[in-house]
């Protein structure tokens, strides 16, 4: 079945630096979508992506979506300690949104 | 309501007791799905509802899980003859209908077997 793996499991950073999370699927998506989770929380939606390398902002986020619609990425540019928590790629091979989420990314965002 | 809404919070049980965990989702939400997280893990999918019927039950773990969804609205997951392994997080996440889109999660309840 489809399968979708995230890198790196953890990372922690000093706060002002950046951080790149990456999203690999087994199959081609229809969409992507990315997720935030802090402690103790819910996932609550950032964004999602449909086509082929498209690439989305918000503030100092920055997603993109690969061409062959199979990978995707989430970049922080100069973290601050409200980024701090997991981030899941999910992604929709099904068309109807069956999401299959990946393991996250678990950020630490030392000041 | 304002959000999804899932009871019990947290629920403790023994092992072989049967549970149920109920999900009120956003008015006007159509589609309805059921995800299990455990700790350090992404939610996992267990099945997917579009009005009252299960669309989309594959990720149900075995024939102890079963959920419901009979007047389109408010959904139930019921697990009989509960495991230690079944204890984790149960997440609702609901979305409008017709267009693949934000899931609206819920708080979840926690589900501890003992």
């Amino acid at each position: 079945g489809q399968q979708v793996m995230q890198i790196p499991q953890y990372q922690h950073v000093q706060e002002g630096e950046d951080f790149t999370t990456y999203c690999n699927s087994s199959t081609t998506l229809s969409n992507i979508q990315w997720y935030k989770q802090r402690p103790g929380g819910h996932p609550v939606f950032l964004i999602q992506l449909v086509k082929s390398g498209e690439v989305k902002k918000q503030k100092r986020l920055t997603f993109q979506f690969g061409e062959a619609k199979k990978n995707s990425s989430l970049h922080i540019t100069a973290t601050q300690t409200t980024d701090v928590g997991t981030y899941f790629c999910a992604g929709d091979s099904g068309g109807y949104n069956k999401l299959i989420f990946g393991a996250g990314t678990r950020l630490a965002v030392h000041p | 309501g304002a959000g999804v809404s899932q009871t019990p919070s947290n629920k403790v049980t023994e092992k072989g007791k049967y549970v149920e965990l109920r999900c009120d989702p956003i008015s006007g939400h159509t589609a309805l799905y059921w995800y299990r997280q455990s700790l350090g893990q992404g939610p996992e999918f267990l099945i997917y509802f579009q009005g009252t019927g299960a669309a989309d039950d594959s990720g149900l773990p075995n024939d102890r899980f079963f959920a419901v969804r009979p007047e389109g609205s408010v959904s139930t997951l019921k697990i009989q003859r509960t495991e230690r392994g079944d204890s984790a997080v149960y997440l609702c996440a609901t979305r409008l209908a017709g267009v693949a889109g934000e899931l609206f999660f819920g708080e979840g309840s926690r589900l501890t077997v003992l």
